[in-house]
């Protein structure tokens, strides 16, 4: 089956790190971009950026530029998004997507003291 | 940066047809941008209904089509029912390397 499976939902505080996965299966993971989206509650969806999993060429939004690392690791098939400083304002769901087809489940992540 | 705008609700009728548009602060969409519709429904992930203008999925029911109107992509919603009833967010590129999501079209099927 085709898919994109994300890590669990996260509970941190601000100041901390995390780095949150995104794991494909059932397709080549190396032939299709994968994009990181954010969606705030109650608001809109944001691209935040995208990783070319083949060499792991990004592209980032402005907005998101300095603020997520994105990563992959072409051995296991997995995309990561992390964070080195969390603050309140990164409370949001966080969806991994090959926007042509195929949607990871989310995760969201909550940053409170 | 661009700013991509969607009507932010609509209300269509059951069997109905109702027509979002996406538009962009640079000017004119054009299928360079290669424009998607995905629709999201409380509590769910988005899923993709359109790709590159006006290509449909296995999934997508045959009363969504997109195209090009106006200088805008648009996604017509021909018959509409219940199920429908959902957000929908177009999203552009430009270049290439930067991606940006319209606001959402809140559709209410009633």
């Amino acid at each position: 089956e085709v898919q994109l499976v994300q890590s669990g939902a996260e509970v941190k505080k601000p100041g901390e790190s995390l780095r949150i996965s995104c794991k494909a299966s059932g397709y080549s993971f190396t032939t299709f971009w994968i994009n990181w989206v954010r969606q705030m509650p109650g608001k809109g969806l944001e691209w935040m950026g995208r990783i070319d999993p083949s060499d792991s060429y990004t592209n980032y939004s402005p907005s998101f530029q300095g603020h997520v690392t994105i990563s992959a690791d072409k051995s296991i098939g997995t995309a990561y998004l992390q964070w080195s400083s969390l603050k309140a304002s990164d409370t949001a769901m966080y969806y991994c997507a090959r926007i042509d087809q195929l949607w990871g489940q989310g995760t969201m992540v909550t940053v409170s003291s | 940066q661009a700013v991509v705008t969607q009507e932010p609700s609509l209300t269509v009728s059951p069997g109905g047809t109702v027509t979002l548009t996406c538009g962009s602060s640079t000017g004119a969409v054009t299928s360079g941008h290669y424009p998607y519709w995905f629709q999201q429904k409380p509590g769910q992930a988005p899923r993709t209904l359109i790709y590159d203008t006006s290509n449909k999925h296995s999934w997508t029911p045959a009363r969504f089509s997109g195209s090009l109107l106006g200088g805008k992509a648009a996604l017509t919603l021909s018959g509409a029912q219940p199920e429908d009833e959902a957000e929908y967010y177009c999203l552009l590129s430009y270049s290439g390397a930067l991606w940006v999501f319209g606001g959402g079209t809140k559709l209410t099927v009633l």
